[in-house]
Parts: C-alpha cells; sequence; structure tokens
C-alpha cells in the first residue's frame, strides 16, 4: 500500500510569493489532516477534512492560508501571499477512521521563505 | 488548553546504553498519549499508544513507555539503544475530535 505523499519535498520561494503544497492520502482513507512544524516549536494542528468538507480548521494562521480537498481525494495547502514565519515543515496526514488517531504520515514538505 | 512538554531538546547515548525520553502533558481528562519518531527524510512513524488499560505499553523496535497519572508523564524507554535509533522523538497527546497536540521533539544522537 502507498503512503502519504507529499510534495514538493522543498520549496524556497521569496517573501510574497503564491507556493501550493500537496498531499495525496492514503487511496481510501477519508480523513485527512495537516500539521505545520516552525522551526524550533511544536508540530502544530492546522485543519482536518473528512473527504471534501473541513471538519476543523481551527488551527488555520490566518487568511493567507487556503487548503482544498477536491473530490475528496488529494489536498493542496496554498499560502498567498507567503510571509518569512510560514517558513517551517508541513505534514500531511490520513487515516480511515473519524477517532482514534490512526494516522499516517507523509515526510512532510519544507518550505523557505526569503 | 493540554499541553506536552518535553525538557530535552538533544540527548546523546552511547550505542548498547539505556534510553529514557522525558515527557509532561496537561490535560484535563483521561488523555491518550503517543511517541512518534521521525528519521531524516521520512515522515512521522507511531512507535506506540496509550488508550486505557495497562500503564506500561509496548511498541515497534523495541521501544516501551509508562504512563504515571500522578506525575503527568508518559516517558519513552528502550534498554539498548541501536545507532538507527537516531531520530527526533516527539510525545504528543490527543485532544478534541482526533487531533493532536505534540511536544517540540527530542533529538537522539547515538554516539559509538
Amino acid at each position: 500500500e502507498a503512503g502519504v505523499t507529499q510534495f514538493p519535498s522543498h520549496s524556497v520561494i521569496e517573501k510574497g510569493q503564491t507556493v501550493t503544497l500537496r498531499c495525496d492520502p492514503i487511496s481510501g482513507h477519508d480523513n485527512l489532516y495537516w500539521y505545520r512544524r516552525v522551526m524550533g516549536k511544536e508540530i502544530k494542528f492546522l485543519l482536518h477534512f473528512v473527504k471534501e468538507s473541513k471538519q476543523d480548521e481551527s488551527g488555520m494562521p490566518n487568511n493567507r492560508f487556503l487548503a482544498e480537498r477536491t473530490g475528496g481525494t488529494y489536498s493542496t495547502l496554498k499560502v498567498q501571499p507567503a510571509e518569512l514565519e510560514d517558513s517551517g515543515v508541513y505534514f500531511c496526514a490520513s487515516s480511515q477512521a473519524s477517532w482514534g488517531y490512526g494516522y499516517t504520515f507523509g515526510s512532510g514538505t519544507r518550505l523557505t521563505v526569503v | 488548553a493540554q499541553s506536552v512538554t518535553q525538557p530535552d531538546i538533544h540527548i546523546t547515548v552511547s550505542e548498547g546504553a539505556s534510553l529514557e525520553l522525558r515527557c509532561n502533558y496537561s490535560y484535563g481528562a483521561t488523555p491518550y498519549l503517543f511517541w512518534y519518531v521521525q528519521s531524516p527524510g521520512q515522515g512521522l512513524q507511531l512507535l506506540l499508544k496509550y488508550f486505557s488499560g495497562d500503564t506500561l505499553v509496548q511498541g515497534i523496535k523495541g521501544f516501551e513507555a509508562e504512563f504515571k497519572r500522578s506525575q503527568s508523564s508518559f516517558n519513552l524507554r528502550k534498554p539498548s539503544v541501536h545507532w538507527s535509533d537516531a531520530a527526533e522523538y516527539f510525545c504528543a497527546v490527543g485532544a478534541g475530535y482526533s487531533t493532536l497536540t505534540f511536544g517540540k521533539g527530542t533529538m537522539l544522537l547515538v554516539s559509538p
């Protein structure tokens, strides 16, 4: 079974530009999560999709971040315009059940805003 | 609000020596507790989890953790560390519907 795939693995962009991160969950997993780790800090929850619907987006930092999951398959996380403080590693995870924290994490996208 | 504290940012252990990584949590209800490991270039991998029952939990790769309610702790242990265990380790508490609150992580270095 293929795991959770994220790309790109690394992205370096200038402040003010737009970046789109993509996550392909494990096939059949209705639940998809985004987390972020800013350097030196904790990994923090951003949002949770159930199929194509946003179940919980309480962790989204501001309206420069837009997450979508069209058709309930892959998800994108767009940052527009990017700021320096957006630098970090963005993790995606998926699970079959909505309860029980049975996540499988991807290897993350390292975003650097310069 | 829930929180997780991993007091050690870095730990260096000799290969073959025992390991204990500390984790303290703050959570108002019965916690769901987890340890994850991230090796370079890899995703977060679940080592073990505690939901209820026996407070000593066995995980993969020879790791175990003990839940101590009185100390609000969930320390990770391994009797003999291998060089391949060098990685970053994260303690987490399950909160709300299905989201996790993580600690800052502990980087484990293994010396020959």
